[in-house]
């Protein structure tokens, strides 16, 4: 079965300093992976998708970058955190096709920029 | 601008009490639509979806939602609830022009059970 981790679980971090979030999948290949963040009110907003290594859609502008290394590597970074950076971020996962439209999260990163 | 709106941002019910969260989504076309579940301490996931066909389509633990293309609604309803039932219910619409990848949540609506 699929599974997908996501850590750290909690972060706090200064304002300025950079950030490493890591999303991993196991049990498929080759599967889309996406980013999104969820703010209090404001429901999940995707911030980037990925078909495939190398692959890297941004869906808003943002301070945030994203990067697939490895087929079912997703990491989220930023180079200066921003207080409106604040917010909880879910890494989720699909499979190709047709099928992309099911999307699997997982348990989430909790990050506060102070 | 295209989107998905849940009005109701934080109900509260008794046990037993029946449950409608009202979901609308503006996108022409064909969609695909879900809601989600975020019970506490859990991971976001499927409650039930809707790609074509019958258009009131039942999910997990006793929830329905019928899809009214005239209305651009998915309601989401449940005639009995119960205090397990406590989380957040996201509704979600994947718009025919964005591709499959493309999924557009709503703003959820947090639903408290009381015993």
């Amino acid at each position: 079965s699929q599974t997908i981790h996501q850590w750290p679980a909690t972060l706090v971090q200064p304002v300025g300093s950079p950030l490493s979030l890591e999303c991993t999948v196991e049990g498929t290949s080759n599967p889309n992976l996406y980013w999104y963040r969820q703010a209090a009110g404001r429901g999940l907003q995707l911030l980037f998708y990925s078909v495939g290594i190398g692959q890297i859609s941004s869906e808003v502008p943002q301070n945030l970058s994203a990067s697939r290394p490895q087929d079912r590597q997703f990491i989220l970074s930023s180079k200066k955190l921003l207080l409106s950076d604040s917010g909880f971020y879910l890494c989720a996962w699909s499979s190709g096709g047709t099928s992309g439209r099911l999307q699997y999260f997982g348990p989430g990163t909790r990050l506060t920029v102070t | 601008a295209q989107s998905v709106s849940q009005h109701n941002h934080h109900v509260i019910l008794s046990e037993a009490a029946s449950l409608e969260l009202g979901c609308n989504y503006s996108y022409g076309g064909t969609v695909n639509l879900f809601w989600y579940v975020q019970y506490p301490g859990q991971h976001l996931q499927l409650l039930l979806k809707y790609f074509s066909g019958d258009p009131l389509v039942k999910g997990i633990k006793g929830f329905e939602a019928e899809f009214i293309k005239s209305k651009f609604s998915f309601n989401l309803r449940k005639p009995s609830v119960q205090w397990s039932d406590t989380a957040e219910y996201f509704c979600a619409v994947n718009p025919p022009s964005g591709g499959y990848q493309k999924v557009t949540f709503g703003t959820g609506t947090k639903l408290q059970v009381i015993p």
